[in-house]
């Protein structure tokens, strides 16, 4: 099985800040065939389900704020928040699905400092 | 809008039998894969199960082979976990999820219901 390696564990930015978070993969996950790296990233609040911010490493899922994105390739990969906000406060995963099973990180909290 | 709606937790005891459900709408039932993602009390997320569109393949997780079995009703638009053999590890909230881009098996997920829990006690 492939695994994924968040980091921090958590992190406090304060408002309007940037939030980085790093995920690293055991292997590649950039499939050759169509040059994708097979890469996504979720958003969970307590209590919520865990909602899509982007896959394909970088493409950012309808209705999410532009200051969500993600970069990298290959086995290293990041979720960068251009401006942190109040409603930015949550668990973030990073989860590959370029080889069965499905893995996900191990979480990274942000929170306000 | 994509809805999925889960049932059928609830407490059982060890070395019992579950059956969750998830009720799906939205969206075009039978051309995209299904999942099973659970999350133990403060824990991260982990993949179960997933079944094609078609029901013709599925896949498990090695920590519930062979005693949890995926299915689907594309007629209902509904899927299924039928869960024996259940183990205080398997305590969790159990979400189904759509599977996207359509056609694969193994993809991201692009959205999730609002979970079932299944606690696994005497």
């Amino acid at each position: 099985d492939i695994v994924m390696t968040q980091s921090p564990d958590s992190l406090a930015v304060s408002l309007g800040e940037r939030a980085t978070i790093n995920c690293k993969s055991s292997q590649s996950v950039l499939y050759n065939s169509n040059k994708k790296d097979h890469l996504a990233w979720y958003q969970q609040k307590p209590g919520q389900p865990p909602k899509l911010l982007i896959y394909w490493a970088s493409a950012r899922e309808s209705g999410v704020p532009d200051r969500f994105s993600g970069s990298g390739s290959g086995t290293d990969f990041t979720l960068t928040i251009s401006s942190l906000q109040a409603e930015d406060v949550a668990l973030y995963y990073c989860q590959q699905y370029y080889s069965p099973p499905p893995t996900f990180g191990g979480g990274t909290k942000v929170e306000i400092k | 809008e994509v809805q999925l709606l889960e049932s059928g937790g609830g407490l059982v005891q060890p070395g019992g039998s579950l059956r969750l459900s998830c009720a799906a709408s939205g969206f075009t039932f039978t051309s995209y894969a299904m999942s099973w993602v659970r999350q133990a009390p403060r824990k991260g997320l982990e993949w179960v199960s997933a079944i094609s569109g078609s029901a013709d393949s599925t896949y498990y997780a090695d920590s519930v082979k062979g005693r949890f079995t995926i299915s689907r009703d594309n007629y209902k638009n509904t899927l299924f976990l039928q869960m024996n053999s259940l183990r205080a590890e398997d305590t969790a909230v159990y979400y189904c999820a759509k599977v996207d881009p359509p056609g694969y098996s193994y993809g991201y997920f692009g959205s999730w219901g609002q979970g079932t829990l299944v606690t696994v006690s005497s």
